[in-house]
């Protein structure tokens, strides 16, 4: 079975600084990986996936992802934090391609601070 | 492209009677579905996988009883909470599988009263 760890519950950064949120992985075999964003209230808004395909993967709002296979991990970054990237960050794991359910990290909220 | 279309966005019910979520896929054909659980502050755990024309294929520990699901077209999926109580108040979301990846409908807010 996969599973998915995201290190650190909350994160706060300064507006305009680097935003790094970490997730590791957990898998039998190689897996899909996807970055979510939610606001409140709402549902998931895709960042980035990894579908085995080049291992530095580029989303949207300037995110980015690294898929790193020796340390099962697959962090996201954005360069300069907005305020408007305050949110909830899910990290996420399938093994089935589209066929089976994701299995999603806790979360990590994504504070912001001017 | 991809997009779900979940109602209704949230729902207020007795305790006792049933809800009927629905999930819907507005320009393209899921054969799978997806319905998840998102308690406060916390993930989202799959509660169960829907394929079109077939029974829904539940997670260890969800009551398939409780939670109906039924998927008869490609475009459409239901989710029907039976007999709620107040436990049952929650978050719910669905997801289906397309060429872009998984699309997330925009949740439904039940609180069981």
């Amino acid at each position: 079975a996969q599973s998915v760890t995201q290190l650190g519950s909350h994160v706060s950064v300064s507006e305009g600084a680097l935003v790094l949120l970490r997730c590791n992985y957990s898998s039998s075999v190689p897996p899909y990986l996807f970055w979510y964003v939610q606001y409140p209230n709402q549902g998931l808004q895709l960042l980035l996936k990894y579908t085995s395909a080049a291992t530095l993967v580029k989303g949207i709002n300037g995110f980015e992802a690294e898929f790193k296979k020796s340390e099962t991990s697959f962090h996201l970054t954005k360069p300069s934090a907005h305020m408007s990237d305050a949110a909830e960050y899910f990290c996420a794991v399938t093994l089935g391609g589209g066929a089976d359910g994701l299995t999603f990290g806790k979360g990590t909220h994504l504070i912001i601070q001017p | 492209g991809a997009v779900v279309s979940q109602h209704p966005s949230w729902v207020i019910c007795k305790s006792g009677t049933s809800v009927k979520i629905e999930c819907r896929s507005l320009d393209f054909q899921a054969t799978t579905m997806f319905w998840y659980r998102q308690f406060p502050k916390q993930s989202l755990m799959l509660m169960a996988t829907s394929n079109e024309g077939s029974k829904a294929t539940y997670e260890q520990g969800v009551e398939k009883d409780k939670f109906l699901i039924n998927h008869a077209s490609l475009t459409l999926s239901t989710l029907t909470v039976t007999s709620a109580h107040p436990e049952d108040s929650s978050f719910y979301i669905c997801s289906a599988s397309s060429g872009l990846g998984y699309t997330f409908g925009s949740g439904t807010r039940l609180t069981v009263v």
